[in-house]
């Protein structure tokens, strides 16, 4: 069965600073990656995806993430994080045969202006 | 378009009761998802349907959560009767296959329930 681990439960960045959000996932066969984001109130947003090809992606507002498939690993990552930013970010792999995603546990994080 | 329509929105439900959750897909969506949230936790997958097919409901608890998508369309998630650790949101999700590619997924806005 797959897996997904995030390290980061709770993370606390002034403005402009930089973001890494490490998720790691346990699968043996292809799998797809995603990031999700989930704004106070509202419902689970896609921010990137990675099917193949080039594994530096670029999801929307400025966010991107990195496959690394000897690490087992889709790091997020922002350079500059903003108050609006503020958020729950969830790591998730699919299965490509189910199509069913499997989350970790989500990080919390709180840009303080 | 529209997004996938889920109500309540809230409920609240006294342990041993039972209740019912409804969701309204994207139009044309074969694929509807019914996901699980416990707070401080991520979503965890109930049950999936392709059309009015089941296609995995291995973690979905069948002594007392069932669920139905009759007409291939909008479905229902029941459960009966509730349990103090119920209480979480209930995502609904579809995908239109053909295009899984491009969008993916697309989640309502959730049901959250409170089992008291």
């Amino acid at each position: 069965a797959q897996s997904v681990s995030q390290h980061n439960h709770h993370v606390i960045l002034s403005e402009a600073a930089s973001l890494e959000l490490g998720c790691n996932y346990s699968y043996g066969g292809t799998v797809n990656l995603f990031w999700y984001v989930q704004y106070p109130g509202q419902h689970l947003q896609l921010l990137l995806k990675y099917f193949s090809g080039d594994p530096l992606v670029k999801g929307i507002k400025g966010f991107e993430a990195e496959f690394i498939k000897s690490k087992f690993s889709f790091n997020l990552r922002k350079p500059s994080v903003q108050w609006s930013d503020t958020a729950e970010y969830f790591c998730a792999v699919m299965d490509t045969g189910r199509r069913a995603l499997t989350f970790g546990s989500g990080t919390r994080l709180q840009v303080q202006p | 378009e529209a997004g996938v329509a889920q109500s309540p929105r809230y409920k609240i439900i006294e342990k041993r009761q039972s209740v019912a959750f409804w969701c309204n897909p994207i139009s044309g969506h074969a694929t509807l998802y019914w996901y699980q949230q416990i707070l401080g936790q991520g979503p965890k997958l109930l049950i999936q349907f392709q059309n009015n097919g089941v296609v995995d409901d291995s973690q979905l608890p069948k002594d007392r959560f069932s669920a139905e998508r009759l007409k291939g369309v909008d479905s229902t998630l029941k459960i009966q009767p509730a349990k103090l650790e119920d209480s979480a949101v209930y995502l609904c999700a579809s995908s239109l296959d053909r295009e899984w590619n491009n969008y993916g997924y697309t989640f309502g806005s959730g049901t959250r329930l409170t089992v008291v």
